[in-house]
């Protein structure tokens, strides 16, 4: 079993549409827990992280993080054409003094116009 | 805003080939990283640098090797190019080795082996 599951996708929504992007874990001392964005030919990029248990929201993108689940989702609200793109969900553990991280595998996202 | 860049987007190489790849940032940040993308695989570390003259393994390190002689530069080598290391090669980097949550990625280099 993986550390991080991650369903690749695609899936695909109508512009204006709310996503709901989610992975699972099965590592219970993960901190730190991230999503990232990586457009086509581009490096992932930071979109938000959330240290330990509760949401997060910056514009339209809201992170949410349950711990007793194990899961945590990436909502995004009246979703756009420019949303189109791969998102990767990273969590993290304290290591020997630094951040370890591992990815999910990402889930491709498509908005249709 | 950080900037990470790497040497090529594109590759192309031949079995046995020593092959260099280059990533510098700009940032002065002290954790650099690379890594190797594969559908269906995601993202797994390969080594990972948090000081001049020091670097770690990841979790697939078998087959190349890493330098960084300067802060601001990490250097990939795979030692004798096979075509199994065909992929996707992303640089990385962090503002110390506890903020390696937040990582700022360069462009990519994409790599054949032929």
């Amino acid at each position: 079993q993986k550390e991080v599951e991650q369903d690749p996708g695609p899936l695909s929504v109508p512009e204006g549409a709310i996503v709901s992007l989610n992975c699972t874990y099965s590592n219970s001392a993960f901190q730190y827990f991230m999503w990232y964005r990586q457009y086509s030919r581009k490096g992932p990029e930071l979109l938000m992280y959330t240290y330990s248990s509760g949401n997060k929201e910056d514009g339209r993108f809201t992170a949410q993080v349950d711990k007793s689940s194990k899961y945590i989702s990436l909502f995004i609200r009246d979703s756009q054409p420019s949303d189109s793109a791969t998102y990767l969900c990273a969590m993290s553990v304290n290591s020997g003094g630094y951040q370890k991280v591992t990815f999910g595998i990402g889930t491709k996202l498509q908005v249709i116009p | 805003d950080v900037k990470v860049t790497q040497s090529s987007r594109y590759l192309v190489k031949r079995t046995g080939e020593k092959v260099f790849l280059e990533c510098v940032q700009d940032m002065d940040h002290e954790n650099m990283f690379w890594y190797r993308q594969d559908p269906g695989l995601g993202l797994r570390l390969i080594y990972f640098s948090y000081d001049v003259k020091m670097k770690e393994k990841g979790d697939i390190p078998e087959g190349y090797s890493v330098s960084r002689e300067k802060k601001e530069r990490f250097s990939l080598i795979l030692e004798s190019a096979s075509t199994n290391q065909t992929s996707m090669y992303l640089c990385a980097s962090s503002l110390r080795p506890l903020s390696s949550y937040e990582q700022y990625f360069g462009p990519g280099t994409r790599l054949t082996v032929t």
